[in-house]
């Protein structure tokens, strides 16, 4: 079965400094990764997504994300925290079933921006 | 694109009670996810819909969740006999996906959430 890890369950970074939150999987085939941010009180939204291809992944609001297949690592880099950018962050991989996108998520990355 | 609406936001029940929640996806996406997010911990999937077929569900859905999607459009979440382990917030996506392309081009959309409390 696939898994998700995120080793940082709190991270502080002050604005404008840069941000790495680190995701690990485990998966039996080609992973697909994903990126989740998670406001307070709001459901999740797609910062990026990595299927093939590329290994770096540019997302929205300034993210990216890099897979490393040899170290089973997707994580996530922003070069300047803004003070927005306080939130949630979930790193999901996915599995094929049945056509689904029944993803698997990491128990996420609380970021805190200090001014 | 109105996104993915959830009703209601929040929901306190007591225990024993039976609980509905409504989801509405984007319009024109055909997949419906529901997910369950318990404090501290991250999505865990529950089940999906093709249009109004159940296609798959979680060995995390008991006998006593059953979800609906009558007409493919909007779906309904029911618990019942609920207990105090169910307090979580539920989260509804959806996406589209068409036979020409992997279903791994399509995000899931997710709603805000219904949150329950079971007392």
């Amino acid at each position: 079965a696939q898994s998700v890890t995120q080793p940082d369950i709190h991270i502080t970074v002050s604005e404008g400094a840069s941000l790495e939150l680190r995701c690990n999987y485990s998966y039996g085939a080609t992973p697909y990764l994903f990126w989740y941010v998670q406001s307070p009180g709001q459901g999740l939204q797609l910062l990026l997504k990595y299927f093939s291809g590329d290994t770096l992944v540019q997302g929205i609001k300034g993210f990216e994300a890099e897979f490393k297949r040899s170290q089973s690592s997707f994580n996530l880099r922003k070069p300047s925290v803004h003070w927005s950018d306080a939130a949630e962050y979930f790193c999901a991989v996915g599995a094929l079933t049945g056509g689904g996108n029944k993803l698997t998520f990491g128990t996420g990355t609380q970021l805190k921006v200090e001014l | 694109d109105t996104g993915v609406s959830q009703d209601p936001r929040h929901k306190i029940t007591k225990r024993g009670q039976n609980v509905t929640f409504r989801c509405d996806p984007i319009s024109e996406h055909n997949r419906l996810y529901w997910y369950r997010q318990t404090l501290g911990q991250g999505p865990e999937f529950l089940t999906y819909f093709q249009n109004e077929a159940q296609l798959e569900k979680s060995r995390l859905l008991s006998d006593r969740f059953s979800a609906e999607r009558p007409k493919g459009s909007f779906s309904t979440l029911e618990i019942q006999r609920t207990e105090q382990g169910d307090s979580a917030m539920y989260l509804c996506a959806s996406s589209l996906v068409d036979r020409r392309q992997s279903s791994y081009n399509s995000p899931l959309h997710f709603g805000n959430g219904t949150r329950l409390t079971v007392t």
